[in-house]
């Protein structure tokens, strides 16, 4: 049973283009969630997806990011006209977002690593 | 999600037990208390979760005060391999929502 994948795992951009970081979750699972994680510090929260709705983009730039969750196919994150500030780490996490057994622990990619020069 | 206090730092000799305090002390009925790690800019690895009672896996023990309000996780016997950040998350479980990761506790493991 594959973990969640990322891809691309390094992904290097010049000012003003667009970068484009996919995830395809666990099997079975229907939750999707992207942090981004700036050097020297923890990650932060940018948006929880299911399948073809934004549950919450609280933590979403308001400008230039985008993402989605297809019924078909990964999860992508989107940013357009990439600025310096966006070079991070971008983590994609997956659950399955059941309550029953009243935990609901996600399982994280190995990242995406953005530079932009 | 309540707020959690970590030490920033702890060294650990391998093969002893690493206990790593985390203080969340405006914790709600219904929030558990998740850890997980991150080693070396890898993604984050879950550890284990609790509510109220004490935890135990494969993994690491944790333990919850009685009134809630701090807990420990404890690495029986830390190797090497353990050396990572790690962080303590107090959220509502049976729910979508995200994980609020702080600065955690960079727990180095000295041979």
């Amino acid at each position: 049973n594959a973990g969640v994948m990322q891809n691309p795992r390094h992904l290097v951009r010049r000012r003003g283009q667009e970068a484009r970081l996919r995830c395809s979750p666990m099997k079975g699972h229907s939750h999707v969630y992207w942090y981004r994680q700036l050097p020297e510090e923890g990650l932060k929260f940018m948006v929880y997806l299911q399948k073809e709705n934004i549950i919450d983009e609280s933590g979403m730039p308001k400008e230039r990011f985008s993402a989605e969750f297809p019924k078909e196919g990964p999860s992508i994150l989107r940013i357009q006209q990439v600025v310096r500030g966006d070079s991070a780490a971008y983590f994609c996490a997956s659950s399955s977002g059941t309550s029953g057994s009243g935990h609901n622990e996600q399982f994280f990619g190995p990242g995406t690593r953005l530079t932009v020069l | 999600d309540a707020k959690t206090t970590q030490p920033t730092s702890m060294d650990c000799a391998e093969g002893r037990a690493a206990n790593l305090p985390c203080n969340h002390s405006t914790i709600s009925g219904n929030e558990y208390v998740y850890w997980y790690r991150q080693i070396h800019s890898q993604g984050p690895q879950y550890i284990i979760h609790g509510l109220k009672n004490n935890e135990t896996n494969e993994m690491a023990s944790l333990i919850i005060t009685e009134d809630r309000k701090s807990s420990t996780l404890i690495l029986p016997h830390a190797t090497l391999r353990d050396t990572a950040v790690y962080y303590c998350i107090v959220r509502v479980s049976n729910t979508g929502n995200q994980f609020y990761f702080g600065t955690g506790t960079s727990l180095t493991v000295i041979p």
